[in-house]
């Protein structure tokens, strides 16, 4: 069964203490792995897509990366407005359908 | 401006009261997708659209009914809510390429069935 796990649950960071989202899945072929940010009461704000192992992208403080098994999204120097949950998804190449399957997500709070 | 919009914002209802849930974009994406949020479980998606007249099930499509009689709406119906559909509801869209594409979110339906 296609899964998407992400660990913590929920991280406080003092402002500028760098740290690691976890995102493990299980699927049977990737067609993609999505990260998503999304602020309280608001829709998941798009962030990375990443489609094969050893691929890496960044933005401002985020960089995100994918393994065969996971995905990290490093935190470089967070400030109080990075506080918000961080939100992963696959989407499987199962056969004739384009699901897409989300973690639980990661709460995310940084202290100023 | 490039969105996807949905209506109402907030809905309370009472059980067994048909409702819809209307879902716009204007982006002109072939995909389009319904989700329900609740806490500890996540984002869990109901039903997709990957174009005009064609849908399929997500994960949890029971209780749900979807149509894409055009491109850029893509309504969900409640034929007879229960209170275990209260929930917080997202649409969302994406070009629909047949790749892995980067879908693009509402600001989300709070619903609560009483």
């Amino acid at each position: 069964e296609d899964q998407v796990t992400q660990s913590p649950e929920a991280l406080r960071l003092q402002e500028g203490e760098s740290s690691s989202l976890n995102c493990s899945y299980t699927v049977s072929g990737l067609r993609g792995l999505f990260w998503y940010r999304q602020d309280p009461g608001k829709g998941p704000e798009f962030l990375f897509t990443l489609y094969s192992a050893g691929e890496e992208k960044e933005k401002e403080r985020l960089k995100a990366t994918l393994t065969k098994k996971e995905s990290f999204l490093h935190i470089t120097a967070p400030k109080p407005e990075d506080s918000a949950t961080y939100l992963c998804a696959v989407q499987p190449t199962t056969s004739g359908t384009y699901k897409y399957i989300f973690g639980t997500g990661t709460r995310l709070k940084v202290l100023a | 401006e490039a969105q996807v919009t949905q209506n109402p914002r907030y809905l309370i209802t009472v059980t067994g009261k048909k409702l819809t849930v209307t879902c716009s974009q204007n982006m002109n994406h072939e995909y389009m997708s319904w989700y329900r949020q609740d806490p500890g479980l996540g984002l869990r998606q109901i039903y997709y659209s990957m174009n005009v007249e064609v849908t399929d099930k997500g994960d949890v499509p029971e209780g749900y009914k979807v149509s894409r009689k055009e491109k850029r709406n893509f309504p969900l119906i409640l034929e007879s809510p229960s209170p275990n559909q209260t929930s917080l509801y997202f649409c969302a869209s994406s070009l629909g390429s047949g790749g892995a594409d980067t879908q693009y979110f509402g600001p989300g339906t709070r619903l609560t069935v009483l």
